[in-house]
């Protein structure tokens, strides 16, 4: 079984389109997180939720929106594509929100923004 | 804020070469750290981690021991194979009032040749 599963796995759009990533885990953590990997695999972290409750809001365009409908979804929208959101999204989980956790990443959703 | 350095990449190896990886970082509190390693295609996997000084965490033949005093948590393995070939990030994980944030260095991309 898939501990942390993200859909779609990869993702072609055109600019200004809106597109959503979609990611369960089945690991009953409490904590979630969405990162970005750029092509020179620097890894930045852009939202965590705890219990469904936004911890962590980096600075990230308002284009993105996260959604978590319960403990064990955290979704991904983004409005208005651009090319500069060409990269690799990882979600990821962990037990509790605290110092310590390992943190298990989904596969990843590569995005390509033509 | 928080931060992790670490050695730039890339790194090449013959198999069976000694690997070190450098990683030092900068925190406001006490933290915990990491080594994730992202296999090609892959998400991050939590390699191995250590919680307090003079831990050491060790997995699959790679080590690593958090020194207070020097502010590192360096990768070694004694013996590299072509399978280790990967991205390695040294993270670390604060305690405060961003418990549960990550901070992860550039990554070490290491490639070993047979």
């Amino acid at each position: 079984d898939t501990a942390v599963s993200q859909t779609p796995k990869y993702l072609v759009t055109q600019m200004g389109n809106d597109k959503s990533i979609k990611c369960e885990q089945n690991l009953g953590h409490d904590t979630m997180y969405w990162y970005k990997q750029d092509s020179k695999k620097f890894l930045k972290i852009m939202f965590s939720y705890n219990n469904k409750e936004l911890i962590i809001n980096e600075t990230v365009p308002n284009r993105f929106s996260p959604k978590s409908p319960d403990k064990a979804h955290l979704n991904l929208h983004i409005n208005s594509l651009e090319l500069g959101d060409s990269a690799v999204y990882f979600c990821a989980s962990s037990r509790l929100q605290g110092e310590g956790e390992t943190q298990y990443f989904g596969p990843g959703t590569r995005l390509l923004v033509l | 804020g928080d931060s992790v350095t670490q050695m730039e990449g890339p790194v090449t190896l013959s198999e069976e070469a000694f690997l070190t990886i450098n990683c030092t970082y900068t925190a406001t509190g006490y933290p915990s750290l990491f080594w994730y390693v992202q296999y090609p295609g892959e998400g991050l996997q939590l390699l191995l981690k250590a919680t307090k000084a003079d831990d050491k965490g060790s997995n699959k033949g790679f080590e690593a021991t958090y020194r207070k005093e020097t502010t590192s948590f360096h990768l070694e393995k004694g013996s590299v194979q072509v399978s280790d070939s990967a991205v390695y990030f040294c993270a670390l994980s604060d305690r405060g009032t961003n418990a549960g944030k990550s901070t992860f260095g550039d990554g070490t991309t290491l490639t070993v040749k047979p």
